[in-house]
Order: C-alpha cells, then structure tokens, then sequence
C-alpha cells in the first residue's frame, strides 16, 4: 500500500502569512496528488488536483506543486477563511485512494 | 447541481452489521466518468477511504477492510450502499459518501455532508 505522510501536523500563523505543507508518498505516484481543505463539521472540499492544477472556483492564492514522492501546498497569503484542516491524498494505486494524516492551520 | 446523501441508522450495536445508502441527486450514476465511494472520519481524527463501485458493479475496497466490506449499486434508484460487518467502537465515524470524477486522475469532487454512526451497546 501507498503511506502518504503529511508535515508538519499542524501549524500556527497569522493573516497574510505564506504558508506551505508538505506530502510525501511512500514511492513515487508521478502526478496523482489531490488537495482537499476541511472545516470543521463540513466534508472535505476539492482544492488542487494532479499536484498543481486549481479547481474551478478556488482562489489563486493556493497552488501545489511536485512529482514522483514529493508535493506541497502552498498559500501565498492567509485569509481568515483558510484556517481549516489540510489533506493529501493520492490516486495512483486506482484500488486504493490513501490519504494524509492531515496539517490543522490554525490562527497564531 | 450535484447532491449526494447518506441515511441509514446512526446507532448500530457491536458485531452487527453497518448499512449505509446514498442517494444521488442532479445527476446520474450510471455515468461512464464516475466511480461512487465511501470516506470516514473517526471523531478527531483523519480520512480513511473505504472502498468505491462502479456503475457496471465493479468494486475497490480498502484492503485493511476488504474482507468485511460490501459496496453495491441500485441504477434504477440513483442509490449505492455500503455494508460493513461485525462493527466494533473503532468504527465510529462520520461516514460520507462521495463522487470520484475520472480524467486522467481520480478526483474526490462531490461528497454528501455526512452521516454520525456511533457503535455502541
């Protein structure tokens, strides 16, 4: 089985602040690497796909980048609304979709 | 716009059996570009995948699970369903269900709002 391993577990920081985490797979899975954000009480919402591609209808402010084991997320610059819980998850193994243990963002 | 939702009972006692069903809405599930899955969430803690449904029948399950794990479909009723057996307190959770989008890679792209089952006596 693919082990995604997110760091760090959480994180403080303040608005406006850019802010990156970290998603490393336990062997290479090339670009199949999804961001989701999570409020609490909310399901997960899409934010990045293949590593780097934006969803429709997220800001600009958060990207990914990375290939093979590597990959972060990043925000350019915190808004009160970004203090949520962040997960990686991979879709290369196509039987099994693994997820991180997840990055909590909270407000310094 | 695309609605999916979980009901089944949110209380289920230990060794028996977990039933779940989600009812799709504003779409349909025998689309070829979808697989139709199950995510939970014990309280606190992270998301684990459990396993996903084709609309032909086909099945992807959670190996850590697979062998009490059953995912099934019902086209005519725009409805998949989840079955996990001889349940214990570790599988307390919020259950969601969920629409995995393919093109190229698998994304997570619509997901019910999720459903409290407690295991307990």
């Amino acid at each position: 089985d693919i082990q995604m391993t997110q760091s760090p577990s959480s994180l403080s920081a303040s608005v406006g602040d850019r802010v990156t985490i970290t998603c490393r797979a336990s062997q290479s899975i090339s670009s199949y690497l999804n961001w989701y954000q999570q409020k609490p009480g909310k399901a997960p919402k899409l934010l990045i796909y293949a590593a780097s591609s934006l969803q429709s209808g997220v800001p600009s402010r958060f990207s990914g980048s990375g290939s093979g084991t590597d990959f972060t997320l990043t925000i350019s610059s915190l808004q009160p609304e970004d203090f949520a819980t962040y997960y990686c998850q991979q879709s290369y193994s196509t039987s099994m979709y693994t997820f991180g243990q997840g990055t909590k963002l909270e407000i310094k | 716009q695309l609605q999916l939702q979980e009901s089944g009972p949110g209380l289920v006692k230990p060794s028996e059996t977990l039933s779940l069903t989600c009812t799709v809405s504003g779409g349909s599930i025998s689309s070829s570009s979808y697989y139709w899955g199950w995510i939970r969430q014990p309280p606190g803690k992270g998301l684990e995948w459990i396993g996903s449904i084709y609309y032909s029948g086909s099945t992807y399950y959670n190996p850590s699970l697979k062998s009490r794990v059953t995912i099934s479909v019902d086209t005519s009723k725009n409805q998949f369903s989840l079955k996990l057996s001889s349940v214990t307190a570790a599988d307390t959770a919020v259950y969601y269900c969920a629409r995995h989008a393919i093109f190229g890679v698998v994304i997570i792209d619509y997901w019910g709002q999720g459903t409290l089952v407690t295991v307990s006596s």
